[in-house]
């Protein structure tokens, strides 16, 4: 299976901030790279595919970049909404699997 | 607008069986392959289980294979996930989500709300 790590594993923020996140695949996965929030007691929600596509309806905000092995999630201007817990998966094969997520807190 | 709604969890012994559903509305079911995803209390996401639009292609996680069958009716436009001999590590919300095609990609365009599962004596 392909193992996903992500950094930080938590970070704190202020609303108006750039905030990066760091997601890396342990084997190439080429741009098969999607980006997901959850919030507590909400459905998980899409926000970047294949590496970095927006998904439709999401505020332009959000960016995402990288192939290979190595991919970035950016934020470029924090939102009070946009504090939850974000996941990179990969979808090159089967079984797909996520990062262990990044906790985005208010600072 | 595209809307799942999960349902089915609860409190079941080791060793008992339980049966999830999703209903999916706003799309045609048929078209896309679904999956179900779950999250472990205090945990990230685990892919379970996925299954084509047609249903003929179905796809387990190691950890759930010969234990959880995946299924769908087309009638119904509902997605089932049938779990026996449960474990305490099958603890967790379980997600249904919707595929970008036909074909298991794996890659989730929209999730259900999610049904809370817990195995415990």
């Amino acid at each position: 299976d392909i193992q996903m790590t992500q950094s930080p594993s938590s970070l704190s923020a202020s609303v108006g901030d750039r905030v990066t996140i760091s997601c890396r695949a342990s084997q190439s996965i080429s741009s098969y790279l999607n980006w997901y929030h959850v919030k507590p007691g909400k459905a998980p929600k899409l926000l970047i595919y294949a590496a970095s596509s927006l998904q439709s309806g999401v505020p332009s905000r959000f960016s995402g970049s990288g192939s290979g092995t190595d991919f970035t999630l950016t934020i470029s201007s924090l939102q009070p909404e946009d504090f939850a817990t974000y996941y990179c998966q990969q979808s090159y094969n089967t079984p797909p699997t996520f990062g262990p997520g990044t906790k985005l807190e208010i600072k | 607008e595209v809307q799942l709604s999960d349902s089915g969890g609860g409190l079941v012994q080791p060793g008992g069986s339980l049966r999830l559903s999703c209903a999916a509305s706003g799309f045609t079911f048929s078209s896309y392959a679904m999956s179900w995803v779950r999250q472990a209390p205090g945990k990230g996401l685990e892919w379970v289980s996925a299954i084509s639009g047609s249903g003929g292609s179905t796809y387990y996680a190691d950890s759930v294979k010969g234990r959880f069958t995946i299924s769908r009716d087309k009638s119904k436009n509902t997605l089932y996930l049938q779990m026996n001999s449960l474990r305490g590590e099958d603890t967790a919300v379980y997600y249904c989500a919707k595929d970008r095609e036909r074909t298991v990609t794996t890659l989730f365009d929209s999730w259900g709300q999610g049904t809370l599962v817990t195995v415990s004596s």
